[in-house]
């Protein structure tokens, strides 16, 4: 089966420009999960999806971060405008059930995002 | 509060050695326990969890893990090292108490692996 599929892989902005990061889950998978890895550190949840519905959106900056999942499939995160801090990569996951806690989560390959 | 720990930042072994990487938790609640790897350049990737049952168990690639209650520790270990085995790797819990299901990471402990 085919594994989450994430893009771009790289990009690099400018601070205050926007950024947009594409994700497509694991056919079948219901919770899609987006974190930010910065470097030396472990990945940070910034919103949980299931469905199309948000579960946990709890760490998401959401004056500058939004993020979608029309038809709860493939989901779209957002950036604007950009601060250096954001360099990161931006992780997607993607999961079976959500209530069912010992599921593990698929991640795909990851977004670098270089803010100048 | 909720957290994992993984006291070395970085571990060497002899390819064919045994290799240990630490984890500690802390959690209110019976945990569940995850192990992840990730290669350079690559996302991250399932090795193995404890949910319930025997303290030991076993994941992708020859890696296990032997859970001990007692200790609040989650070890991941495999019995002789390759070279392909250098990566950064995590280890991560869930929380079933409550309803705080998200994974707590640790900083992660990078594994080079030296022929």
């Amino acid at each position: 089966e085919a594994g989450v599929a994430q893009s771009p892989r790289y990009k690099i902005i400018e601070k205050r420009q926007s950024v947009a990061f594409w994700c497509n889950p694991i056919s079948g998978h219901a919770t899609l999960y987006w974190y930010q890895q910065i470097l030396g550190q472990g990945p940070k949840l910034l919103i949980q999806f299931q469905n199309n519905g948000v579960v946990d959106d709890s760490q998401l900056p959401k004056d500058r971060f939004s993020a979608e999942r029309l038809k709860g499939v493939d989901s779209t995160l957002k950036i604007q405008p950009a601060k250096l801090e954001d360099s990161a990569v931006y992780l997607c996951a993607s999961s079976t059930l959500w209530r069912a806690t010992s599921y593990e989560q698929y991640f795909g390959p990851g977004t670098r995002l270089t803010v100048t | 509060a909720q957290s994992v720990a993984q006291p070395e930042d970085q571990v060497n072994v002899a390819e064919g050695n045994p290799l240990t990487v630490k984890c500690t938790y802390s959690v209110s609640g019976n945990p569940y326990l995850f192990w992840y790897v990730q290669y350079p350049n690559r996302g991250l990737q399932f090795l193995l969890k404890y949910i319930t049952g025997d303290n030991l168990v076993k994941g992708s690639y020859g890696f296990e893990a032997e859970f001990n209650k007692s200790q609040t520790s989650f070890h991941l270990k495999k019995p002789s090292a390759l070279v392909s085995d250098s990566a950064l790797y995590f280890c991560a819990v869930r929380d079933k108490a409550g309803n705080n299901r998200k994974l707590i990471w640790g900083l992660g402990t990078s594994l080079a692996v030296n022929p």
